[in-house]
């Protein structure tokens, strides 16, 4: 079956601007994780989704950043004000259950110029 | 605080030779640890797992938390094994995960 989905694959935009990053987790998966992997570094924890809600938004790095999962399936990771700094791969994984294997998507180059 | 080090960035060893990818934690509770695979062009993957004490394509890794340490093993390297490697840590009751920072696995032919 299809595994997780990202969308866009790089998204370059200028300081400032708000951005939208879209993933499509494999289907029936209840567990959903957002990650950031900045250049040569691991990728960072930001954003745990069990169904619908956050259970768990510690990574979040400020209140610039926003994810929703409105109907428990597709999450969208929101990005207001963006800066140079949130130049990264944003990565989402999805599980079938909390604490299962976490399957991941390609990712999104967002460029923040 | 919780952290992952993965003390080298690049490896590269020779086909047919032992090879080891070293990971150390430093967490007070009972750690879950786990080492995920990167290959060119492809997706960041599971390899395996503490809890499941498996070999994976020829990997091994053990718990050892006395020396807070989860080292990737394998005797025999293959040029297929070239990647990127991430050794990472899930705290108890919580899901987050943490990443170290990767180590570049180059298997020389």
């Amino acid at each position: 079956g299809a595994g997780v989905s990202q969308t866009p694959s790089n998204k370059v935009t200028e300081k400032g601007k708000y951005v939208e990053l879209r993933c499509d987790p494999i289907s029936g998966h209840t567990a959903l994780y957002w990650y950031r992997q900045s250049l040569g570094q691991g990728p960072e924890f930001l954003i745990y989704f069990q169904g619908t809600g956050a259970a768990d938004d510690s990574g979040l790095p400020n209140d610039r950043f926003f994810a929703v999962r409105p109907e428990g399936s597709v999450s969208t990771l929101k990005i207001q004000r963006t800066e140079r700094g949130d130049s990264a791969v944003y990565l989402c994984a999805s599980s079938s259950n909390r604490g299962n294997t976490q399957y991941f998507g390609p990712g999104t180059r967002l460029t923040v110029l | 605080a919780q952290r992952v080090t993965q003390p080298e960035k690049l490896l590269s060893v020779f086909k047919g030779a032992p090879v080891e990818l070293k990971c150390n934690y430093s967490y007070s509770g009972s750690p879950e640890l786990f080492w995920y695979v990167q290959y060119s062009r492809q997706r960041l993957q599971l390899l395996l797992r503490h809890i499941s004490r498996e070999s994976i394509k020829g990997f091994t890794a053990d718990l050892n938390k006395g020396e807070t340490s989860f080292h990737l093993k394998k005797p025999f390297a293959q040029e297929e094994d070239s990647a990127m490697y991430y050794c990472a840590l899930k705290l108890l009751g919580v899901d987050k995960v943490i990443f170290g920072p990767g180590t570049s696995l180059s298997v020389i032919p």
